[in-house]
């Protein structure tokens, strides 16, 4: 059963303290990426990852910070810095497809709360 | 930054109704995804689209890649209840690259 999970669906998180989410995939896909997700906006890029072991910033970088040791796994950790945490994070990989392009698949994401 | 038009951004109609979508954009893009967002899950994806005029169907969905390359829409036909939900463009523009840009959504509400 191939797919994309992430963990925990529910995250409480005090002001001050660093908290990591989790983002797996069996799809044996190469490219993985953080979004986040505020009420009634779109999507914007944290941090996406092509490859293991290399990683790049998206749009709204700042306060977060990503590892890709392992082609399944791409762990986005929410650090103190960020002002303003509270938000809905998905995660998604994607596969070449067409001519040059890619489709991305999402995980179920998780909801982040500071209390 | 947002790049894309996602229009409108709001729809209610009754159940049977046909509903169209639309996303714009100042710039060229190489591929199109649309996909559908339930509250409090992720995006699902509905439709991809890889080549300029290129239409495709999934069931009573149908989406179109723009000639110009700088536009797409999604119709959806004889709307059912459980069409409710957000639906988003996305656009590929660097064949070398995997970012996406995404529009801010339509919130499709189909009244029984």
């Amino acid at each position: 059963d191939g797919g994309i999970t992430q963990s925990p669906k529910y995250l409480f998180r005090k002001e001050g303290q660093n908290v990591t989410l989790s983002c797996e995939q069996n799809l044996n896909h190469d490219a993985m990426y953080w979004y986040r997700q505020d009420p009634g906006q779109g999507l914007r890029l944290i941090y996406y990852s092509q490859i293991v072991n290399d990683f790049q910033k998206g749009d709204i970088a700042e306060g977060y910070s990503v590892s890709r040791e392992k082609k399944e796994s791409f762990p986005l950790t929410v650090t103190s810095a960020q002002k303003n945490p509270t938000a809905f994070y998905l995660c998604a990989s994607s596969i070449p497809a067409g001519e040059g392009g890619e489709t991305q698949y999402f995980g179920p994401g998780t909801r982040l709360l500071v209390l | 930054g947002q790049q894309l038009n996602q229009s409108p951004q709001s729809m209610f109609i009754q159940e049977g109704e046909d509903v169209s979508m639309n996303c714009t954009s100042s710039s060229i893009f190489n591929t199109w995804l649309w996909y559908k967002q339930e509250p409090g899950e992720g995006p699902v994806l509905l439709i991809a689209l890889y080549k300029a005029g290129e239409l495709t169907s999934n069931g009573r969905l149908t989406a179109q890649f723009g000639i110009t390359r700088k536009d797409s829409f999604l119709n959806i036909s004889a709307s059912i209840p459980s069409d409710v939900g957000i639906y988003f463009c996305a656009g590929q523009r660097d064949p070398s690259g995997s970012r996406l840009t995404f529009g801010e959504g339509t919130q499709l509400t189909v009244n029984p």
